[in-house]
């Protein structure tokens, strides 16, 4: 993996439903990933940083996995409810650390 | 509220021109990075400066150029500007280097005519 890269592109879930997307990002030089809410119309929201080979992190119904020796990251939403609708987006650093390269994102659209 | 700020919010100039953007990190925030969001495309990492210093750059124009300034807030010089410059300009700021959360601004949406 050179770039970073999130799967699937979107997805359509009904409310209720539990769901995952991938970052894929390169195993060699990482520093630290960012995964980021981002609703239509606002600016990026951070979520999670991960620096650690198999961190967690968890904010209510959202946790990450990360597993920096393959180079990549989990994001669950468990029972997803509409207005976890929006794109997320995984950034990965290096360790020049000063540079962030963004995913392309994961767009989520929650069904009442 | 993120607690940054990007001034304008909108711009509109002719091609060839030259504008400014302005970013005010949250208070206390030593990192800013500048990022550009054209139509239909992700954001791509401009530069990044920390406590004062240039740290890393990505995709950046030479016609582009940035600074952060003592007070540590920070600009984005666009220069000679093109139709495709257009986009939506976001900057963040964070306390540390890549380890701790960066906070977007709302966006500055420059459009060149």
């Amino acid at each position: 993996i050179l770039n970073v890269e999130q799967s699937p592109q979107s997805l359509h879930v009904q409310e209720g439903d539990s769901t995952n997307f991938t970052c894929s990002f390169p195993s060699s030089n990482f520093y630290a990933l960012h995964w980021y809410r981002w609703e239509t119309a606002k600016s990026p929201e951070a979520l999670f940083v991960m620096t650690l080979n198999g961190d967690e992190k968890k904010k209510g119904r959202i946790s990450a996995t990360l597993n920096t020796k393959e180079g990549y990251s989990y994001l669950y939403i468990k029972g997803s409810q509409p207005e976890d609708s929006a794109t997320y987006l995984c950034a990965h650093h290096n360790t020049n650390a000063g540079k962030s390269t963004f995913g392309d994102g994961t767009t989520l659209t929650v069904k009442p | 509220d993120s607690g940054v700020t990007q001034t304008p919010k909108h711009l509109i100039t002719a091609t060839g021109q030259r504008v400014t953007l302005r970013c005010s990190p949250r208070s206390g925030d030593l990192s800013v990075y500048w990022y550009q969001q054209s139509l239909d495309q992700g954001l791509q990492f401009l530069i990044h400066y920390y406590n004062g210093e240039e740290r890393a750059k990505g995709n950046i124009l030479e016609r582009f150029s940035a600074q952060q300034f003592p007070d540590l807030h920070s600009e984005l010089n666009l220069s000679s500007l093109e139709l495709g410059d257009s986009a939506l300009y976001f900057c963040a700021s964070s306390a540390n280097i890549g380890i701790t959360e960066a906070f977007f601004g709302q966006g500055t949406r420059l459009t060149v005519v």
